[in-house]
């Protein structure tokens, strides 16, 4: 079975411009999360799907992130300005509707400079 | 909402030591508990997880019993191996029922041979 495919691996750009990534999970996989880990820090839900509607972005800052699950499958991460403090690991995570087989992607690294 | 506290690191331990690493969770009800595993250079594993109270998880030697009454769910393994150096995560559902997850902050383990 393949797993959580994410791109780019690493990213780095300049503060106040914008980046995308973007996550294939697993084939079947109705739910889909986004997670954002700061270096010495565990990992923060930015965003949860299931199929292609949101169920929590309580935490997504919707001023510069948005995210996008279009056809229920892949999705897209954007953030718009980039700031410095949003240098971080982007976690891209699916599991099956009961939440059972929870898999995680290997990320995407940003750098903001 | 539900939070998790787990012991600070580094941790360092000599080949063949006990391990311990605290972890305390608050939550409304009771959300299925995780430990994550991550690996220098790899994606957060899955190591063990359980979702009712008293319930143990077990893998590779590592064990965590869901302590309702001290809302704990310590991480032990008898005998540590140098293979076992990496950063582990504590997690807990996000709300009662939500497949989210809520991170601890991790702690380092290196382990000397």
């Amino acid at each position: 079975e393949a797993g959580v495919a994410q791109s780019p691996r690493y990213k780095i750009i300049e503060k106040r411009q914008s980046v995308a990534f973007w996550c294939n999970p697993i084939s079947g996989h109705a739910t889909l999360y986004w997670y954002q880990q700061i270096l010495g820090q565990g990992p923060k839900l930015l965003i949860q799907f299931q199929n292609n509607g949101v169920v929590d972005d309580s935490q997504l800052p919707k001023d510069r992130f948005s995210a996008e699950r279009l056809k229920g499958v892949d999705s897209t991460l954007k953030i718009q300005p980039a700031k410095l403090e949003d240098s971080a690991v982007y976690l891209c995570a699916s599991s099956p509707l009961q939440g059972v087989g929870y898999t995680f992607g290997s990320g995407t690294r940003l750098t903001v400079v | 909402g539900n939070s998790v506290t787990q012991m600070e690191g580094p941790v360092t331990l000599s080949e063949e030591a006990f391990l311990t690493i605290n972890c305390t969770y608050t939550a409304t009800g009771y959300p299925s508990l995780f430990w994550y595993v991550q690996y220098p250079g790899e994606g957060l594993q899955l190591l063990l997880k359980a979702t009712k109270a008293d319930d143990k998880g077990s893998n590779k030697g590592f064990e965590a019993t869901y302590r309702k009454e001290t809302t704990s769910f310590h991480l032990e393994k008898g005998s540590v191996q140098v293979s076992d150096s990496a950063v582990y995560f504590c997690a807990c559902g996000k709300g009662q029922a939500g497949t989210a997850l809520i991170f601890g902050k991790g702690t380092t383990l290196s382990v000397s041979s």
